[in-house]
């Protein structure tokens, strides 16, 4: 079984700086991991998904995360919010045996501020 | 733009009257899923249809079903809501090599039960 976890529910951070959202995940096979965002009352987009590879993956808007396989973590970063960046975040992991069925973790809203 | 399409973005239903929600596909995806959200909480997996095959989560009650008449289209129907079916009800599609395809979601159905 897999499970998700964001450690943070709301992020304030000021306009220009940087932002990391934590996710820790548990699973005893192969994972593949993604960070999606929600926009209120819309569904959910894909910023980015990490397969294989490349440790460090980019994604649309400006974002990256950084798989790390000891920690079992999944952390998004991006150097420089927007306002626009204001949303709700959420890391998912699916694994080769769930049919690409995703488990969610509870998001992280992200508050972005003048 | 190929898209998943769900209608009506905003539904209000009585206590015990059936709702069908409506979701239909451009992307000729052959995986297709119901999520339920509910307010701040991470999305939930109800079942999904691999082709025609129909996959329901362990977890789902009874009152909620699904039909696949096509490809392109897929229904979500409540039997009898409750006052604790009120959510966000989102609609994904994924691709015939479903590992390595990401979800693509649509805006969602908000679902009001008065």
């Amino acid at each position: 079984a897999q499970s998700v976890t964001q450690l943070d529910s709301q992020v304030p951070v000021f306009e220009e700086a940087p932002v990391e959202l934590r996710c820790n995940y548990s699973s005893s096979v192969s994972v593949y991991l993604f960070w999606y965002v929600q926009y209120p009352n819309q569904g959910l987009q894909l910023l980015l998904k990490y397969l294989s590879g490349s440790t460090l993956v980019k994604g649309i808007n400006g974002f990256e995360a950084e798989f790390n396989k000891s920690q079992t973590s999944f952390h998004l970063r991006k150097p420089s919010v927007h306002i626009s960046d204001t949303a709700e975040y959420f890391c998912a992991v699916s694994d080769k045996d769930s049919w690409g069925k995703l488990q969610f973790g509870a998001g992280t809203q992200v508050v972005v501020t003048p | 733009d190929a898209m998943v399409i769900q209608n009506p973005r905003y539904q209000v239903t009585q206590f015990g009257k059936p709702v069908t929600l409506s979701c239909s596909q451009t992307l000729n995806h052959n995986v297709m899923y119901w999520y339920q959200q509910k307010s701040s909480q991470a999305p939930k997996l109800l079942f999904h249809y691999y082709d025609k095959d129909f996959n329901n989560e362990a977890d789902t009650p009874d009152n909620f079903q699904s039909r696949r008449p096509n490809t392109s289209f897929c229904f979500l129907d409540i039997r009898s809501p409750g006052l604790g079916d009120a959510a966000m009800y989102l609609c994904a599609t994924s691709g015939r090599d479903r590992f390595y395809s990401p979800l693509h979601f649509g805006n969602g159905t908000r679902l009001t039960v008065t």
